[in-house]
Protein backbone atom coordinates (compact mmCIF):
# COMPACT_ATOMS: atom_id res chain seq x y z
CA UNK A 1 0.00 0.00 0.00
CA UNK A 2 1.20 3.38 -0.94
CA UNK A 3 0.60 5.74 1.61
CA UNK A 4 1.03 9.53 2.22
CA UNK A 5 0.36 10.65 5.73
CA UNK A 6 -0.19 13.88 7.38
CA UNK A 7 -1.64 15.09 10.76
CA UNK A 8 -5.05 15.78 10.76
CA UNK A 9 -4.74 18.80 13.02
CA UNK A 10 -6.56 21.03 13.43
CA UNK A 11 -3.05 23.35 13.47
CA UNK A 12 -3.80 26.44 14.70
CA UNK A 13 -1.32 29.03 14.64
CA UNK A 14 -1.65 33.51 15.48
CA UNK A 15 -2.24 35.27 12.61
CA UNK A 16 1.48 36.35 11.01
CA UNK A 17 3.37 33.32 12.14
CA UNK A 18 4.85 30.71 9.98
CA UNK A 19 2.35 27.55 9.88
CA UNK A 20 4.68 24.56 8.80
CA UNK A 21 2.62 21.15 7.60
CA UNK A 22 4.24 18.25 7.39
CA UNK A 23 3.88 15.07 5.13
CA UNK A 24 5.77 11.58 4.97
CA UNK A 25 5.07 8.96 2.05
CA UNK A 26 6.14 5.42 2.05
CA UNK A 27 7.21 5.04 -1.75
CA UNK A 28 10.45 5.54 -1.99
CA UNK A 29 10.39 5.72 -6.16
CA UNK A 30 8.06 8.68 -5.80
CA UNK A 31 9.25 11.66 -8.06
CA UNK A 32 6.62 14.37 -7.98
CA UNK A 33 5.14 16.24 -4.81
CA UNK A 34 2.14 18.63 -4.77
CA UNK A 35 0.50 20.95 -1.96
CA UNK A 36 -3.17 21.43 -2.51
CA UNK A 37 -5.32 24.41 -0.69
CA UNK A 38 -8.84 22.99 -0.08
CA UNK A 39 -11.36 25.37 1.75
CA UNK A 40 -14.56 24.14 2.76
CA UNK A 41 -16.90 23.17 0.37
CA UNK A 42 -14.75 23.58 -2.10
CA UNK A 43 -12.12 21.52 -4.60
CA UNK A 44 -8.66 21.35 -4.24
CA UNK A 45 -6.38 24.24 -5.51
CA UNK A 46 -2.55 23.50 -6.35
CA UNK A 47 -0.58 26.03 -4.83
CA UNK A 48 2.72 24.55 -4.72
CA UNK A 49 4.67 21.64 -6.32
CA UNK A 50 8.33 20.04 -5.91
CA UNK A 51 10.48 17.89 -7.77
CA UNK A 52 13.89 17.89 -6.56
CA UNK A 53 15.52 18.06 -2.92
CA UNK A 54 15.49 21.20 -1.48
CA UNK A 55 13.48 24.34 -0.69
CA UNK A 56 11.43 25.86 -3.39
CA UNK A 57 9.74 29.42 -2.54
CA UNK A 58 6.83 30.98 -4.34
CA UNK A 59 5.80 34.38 -2.36
CA UNK A 60 4.46 33.50 1.31
CA UNK A 61 4.95 29.67 0.26
CA UNK A 62 7.99 27.90 0.56
CA UNK A 63 8.03 23.61 -0.27
CA UNK A 64 10.82 21.34 1.12
CA UNK A 65 11.66 18.53 0.03
CA UNK A 66 13.88 15.63 1.42
CA UNK A 67 13.86 12.33 -0.70
CA UNK A 68 15.84 10.56 1.79
CA UNK A 69 13.66 10.87 5.00
CA UNK A 70 10.52 10.48 2.31
CA UNK A 71 9.49 14.01 3.87
CA UNK A 72 7.51 17.10 2.84
CA UNK A 73 6.73 20.39 3.95
CA UNK A 74 4.99 23.54 3.23
CA UNK A 75 5.78 26.46 4.97
CA UNK A 76 3.42 29.26 5.25
CA UNK A 77 4.92 32.69 6.00
CA UNK A 78 2.81 35.44 7.46
CA UNK A 79 -0.64 33.55 7.81
CA UNK A 80 -2.96 34.92 7.32
CA UNK A 81 -7.09 34.12 8.32
CA UNK A 82 -7.72 33.86 4.95
CA UNK A 83 -4.88 30.49 4.93
CA UNK A 84 -7.22 28.71 7.33
CA UNK A 85 -8.11 25.69 4.96
CA UNK A 86 -7.02 22.10 4.95
CA UNK A 87 -3.60 21.38 2.69
CA UNK A 88 -3.68 17.95 0.89
CA UNK A 89 -0.51 16.77 0.52
CA UNK A 90 -0.56 14.76 -2.75
CA UNK A 91 2.54 11.98 -4.34
CA UNK A 92 3.01 10.73 -7.73
CA UNK A 93 4.19 7.28 -7.14
CA UNK A 94 6.45 5.40 -9.52
CA UNK A 95 4.49 2.98 -12.22
CA UNK A 96 1.02 4.99 -11.02
CA UNK A 97 1.10 7.05 -14.38
CA UNK A 98 -0.53 9.96 -13.96
CA UNK A 99 -2.26 9.12 -10.95
CA UNK A 100 -1.84 11.30 -7.48
CA UNK A 101 -1.67 9.62 -4.08
CA UNK A 102 -3.19 11.92 -1.81
CA UNK A 103 -2.88 12.40 2.48
CA UNK A 104 -6.01 12.82 4.42
CA UNK A 105 -5.33 16.55 4.61
CA UNK A 106 -4.26 19.01 7.91
CA UNK A 107 -6.53 21.49 8.90
CA UNK A 108 -5.18 24.98 9.15
CA UNK A 109 -6.70 27.71 11.43
CA UNK A 110 -5.31 31.08 11.67
CA UNK A 111 -6.34 32.46 14.75
CA UNK A 112 -6.52 36.95 14.84
CA UNK B 1 -3.83 29.55 -17.20
CA UNK B 2 -4.98 25.26 -16.03
CA UNK B 3 -8.38 26.33 -16.22
CA UNK B 4 -10.51 23.16 -15.67
CA UNK B 5 -14.52 24.01 -15.46
CA UNK B 6 -17.01 21.35 -14.29
CA UNK B 7 -21.10 21.54 -15.34
CA UNK B 8 -23.02 21.91 -13.41
CA UNK B 9 -22.18 23.11 -10.57
CA UNK B 10 -25.15 21.31 -8.45
CA UNK B 11 -27.82 18.97 -9.68
CA UNK B 12 -30.86 17.61 -6.95
CA UNK B 13 -32.33 14.66 -8.86
CA UNK B 14 -34.82 11.75 -8.18
CA UNK B 15 -33.89 8.02 -7.36
CA UNK B 16 -33.55 6.01 -10.18
CA UNK B 17 -32.43 9.04 -12.65
CA UNK B 18 -29.33 9.21 -14.27
CA UNK B 19 -27.25 12.97 -14.11
CA UNK B 20 -24.18 13.40 -16.32
CA UNK B 21 -21.67 15.74 -15.58
CA UNK B 22 -18.90 17.61 -17.48
CA UNK B 23 -15.55 18.83 -17.16
CA UNK B 24 -13.51 20.67 -19.58
CA UNK B 25 -10.33 22.06 -19.44
CA UNK B 26 -10.42 24.99 -20.76
CA UNK B 27 -7.18 26.59 -21.74
CA UNK B 28 -4.92 23.85 -22.39
CA UNK B 29 -5.52 20.02 -23.75
CA UNK B 30 -5.69 17.06 -21.23
CA UNK B 31 -5.39 13.53 -22.19
CA UNK B 32 -5.65 12.36 -18.79
CA UNK B 33 -8.49 13.22 -16.32
CA UNK B 34 -9.55 12.12 -13.23
CA UNK B 35 -12.87 11.90 -11.17
CA UNK B 36 -12.97 11.98 -7.57
CA UNK B 37 -15.55 11.61 -5.19
CA UNK B 38 -15.73 13.23 -1.63
CA UNK B 39 -17.76 12.92 1.21
CA UNK B 40 -18.03 15.65 3.61
CA UNK B 41 -15.18 16.07 5.87
CA UNK B 42 -13.77 12.87 4.31
CA UNK B 43 -10.66 12.93 2.26
CA UNK B 44 -10.85 12.35 -2.07
CA UNK B 45 -11.53 9.11 -3.19
CA UNK B 46 -10.06 8.49 -6.82
CA UNK B 47 -13.20 6.76 -8.71
CA UNK B 48 -11.30 6.53 -12.38
CA UNK B 49 -8.84 7.95 -14.59
CA UNK B 50 -10.26 8.87 -17.98
CA UNK B 51 -7.98 8.77 -21.22
CA UNK B 52 -8.65 10.45 -24.66
CA UNK B 53 -10.14 8.09 -26.86
CA UNK B 54 -10.14 5.22 -24.51
CA UNK B 55 -11.95 3.65 -22.24
CA UNK B 56 -11.51 4.35 -18.58
CA UNK B 57 -9.69 2.82 -15.94
CA UNK B 58 -11.66 2.37 -12.93
CA UNK B 59 -10.36 2.11 -9.02
CA UNK B 60 -11.65 -0.82 -6.75
CA UNK B 61 -14.86 -1.01 -5.75
CA UNK B 62 -16.14 1.80 -7.91
CA UNK B 63 -19.21 0.40 -10.43
CA UNK B 64 -17.91 1.25 -14.03
CA UNK B 65 -21.64 0.26 -15.64
CA UNK B 66 -23.01 2.88 -12.56
CA UNK B 67 -20.49 5.53 -12.98
CA UNK B 68 -19.62 5.83 -17.33
CA UNK B 69 -17.41 8.15 -17.99
CA UNK B 70 -16.64 9.50 -21.78
CA UNK B 71 -13.66 11.68 -22.75
CA UNK B 72 -14.05 12.01 -26.32
CA UNK B 73 -11.67 15.24 -26.64
CA UNK B 74 -8.99 16.20 -25.73
CA UNK B 75 -10.96 18.89 -22.97
CA UNK B 76 -13.58 16.93 -22.35
CA UNK B 77 -14.81 14.08 -20.30
CA UNK B 78 -18.25 13.56 -18.75
CA UNK B 79 -19.27 11.18 -16.04
CA UNK B 80 -22.56 9.90 -16.05
CA UNK B 81 -24.27 8.58 -12.97
CA UNK B 82 -26.31 6.30 -13.83
CA UNK B 83 -29.59 4.99 -11.80
CA UNK B 84 -28.80 7.28 -8.94
CA UNK B 85 -30.01 6.61 -5.71
CA UNK B 86 -29.45 8.57 -2.11
CA UNK B 87 -25.96 7.34 -1.58
CA UNK B 88 -24.45 8.62 -4.54
CA UNK B 89 -25.22 11.86 -3.11
CA UNK B 90 -21.39 13.14 -3.00
CA UNK B 91 -19.25 16.13 -3.99
CA UNK B 92 -18.11 15.05 -7.49
CA UNK B 93 -14.68 16.60 -8.49
CA UNK B 94 -13.11 16.09 -12.00
CA UNK B 95 -9.26 17.03 -12.35
CA UNK B 96 -7.32 17.60 -15.41
CA UNK B 97 -3.34 16.78 -15.99
CA UNK B 98 -1.62 19.48 -18.34
CA UNK B 99 2.13 18.05 -18.05
CA UNK B 100 4.06 16.29 -15.64
CA UNK B 101 1.49 14.86 -13.45
CA UNK B 102 0.09 18.18 -12.22
CA UNK B 103 -3.41 18.11 -11.64
CA UNK B 104 -5.71 20.91 -11.89
CA UNK B 105 -9.43 20.67 -10.07
CA UNK B 106 -12.73 21.78 -11.83
CA UNK B 107 -14.87 23.46 -9.12
CA UNK B 108 -16.81 20.13 -8.14
CA UNK B 109 -20.88 19.14 -8.97
CA UNK B 110 -22.65 18.81 -5.94
CA UNK B 111 -24.71 15.53 -6.53
CA UNK B 112 -28.14 15.34 -4.51
CA UNK B 113 -30.43 12.54 -5.02
CA UNK B 114 -34.15 12.34 -3.20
Amino acid sequence: QKEVEQNSGPLSVPEGAIASLNCTYSDRGSQSFFWYRQYSGKSPELIMFIYSNGDKEDGRFTAQLNKASQYVSLLIRDSQPSDSATYLCAVNNMGGGNKLTFGTGTQLKVEL
Amino acid sequence: GAVVSQHPSWVICKSGTSVKIECRSLDFQATTMFWYRQFPKQSLMLMATSNEGSKATYEQGVEKDKFLINHASLTLSTLTVTSAHPEDSSFYICSAVQRSYEQYFGPGTRLTVT
